[in-house]
């Protein structure tokens, strides 16, 4: 069983361009979260994904979006980079809310470090 | 959403026991208590969750007090690679999603 992976693992951009960081999830799984982690800061979360659908969304501008594919891999889009959006972007894949609501384990890739110039 | 407070670091010797704690003190009756933890270079990982009862698992401990409001993990015998961040967390199976909400969690360092 192959865990979480994200690519690239380092990426650098100027201010104004677009990115696209991309996520394979864990075998099975259903559900995807993107979370933006500043340096020294608990990752904060961006939005999540349950079967194609974003179905929830922390407190992030438009410019942050998103893409699920039917494999349940997904890609986190930024366009306008600001300065501010420099940090380590996380994936996590997880069965969502199983039955009865109970919140399943999030599984987290190791991250893209985003640079912006 | 309840939030949790953890001490910002804690430092423990090797091989001994470490006691990380969490204050919830707003904490709802559903909502579970979990802990995950970030080595250093790394994504998050989970370490254990609870209800209400007390929990063990091959990587750690997790003491309730009787009223919810606060927590404690416990590391039976740290090692220098149990160094990392450890986060507290509520989750609520109320939602109409799976949130996870991250405080800044206690930097643990281990010290050979």
């Amino acid at each position: 069983e192959t865990g979480v992976t994200q690519s690239p693992t380092h990426l650098i951009k100027t201010r104004g361009q677009q990115v696209t960081l991309r996520c394979s999830s864990q075998s099975g799984h259903n559900t995807v979260s993107w979370y933006q982690q500043a340096l020294g800061q608990g990752p904060q979360f961006i939005f999540q994904y349950y079967r194609e659908e974003e179905n929830g969304r922390g407190n992030f501008p438009p410019r942050f979006s998103g893409l699920q594919f039917p494999n349940y891999s997904s890609e986190l889009n930024v366009n306008a980079l600001e300065l501010d959006d420099s940090a380590l972007y996380l994936c996590a894949s997880s069965l969502g809310l199983r039955a009865g609501g109970l919140p399943d384990t999030q599984y987290f890739g190791p991250g893209t470090r985003l640079t912006v110039l | 959403d309840a939030k949790t407070t953890q001490p910002n670091s804690m430092e423990s010797n090797e091989e001994e026991p470490v006691h990380l704690p969490c204050n919830h003190s707003t904490i709802s009756g559903t909502d579970y208590i979990h802990w995950y933890r970030q080595l250093p270079s790394q994504g998050p990982e989970y370490v254990i969750h609870g209800l209400t009862s007390n929990v063990n698992n091959r990587m750690a401990s997790l003491a309730i007090a009787e009223d919810r409001k606060s927590s404690t993990l416990i590391l039976h015998r740290a090692t220098l690679r149990d160094a990392a961040v450890y986060y507290c967390i509520l989750r609520d199976p109320k939602t109409s999603y799976d949130k996870v909400i991250f405080g800044p969690g206690t930097s643990l360092s281990v010290i050979p």
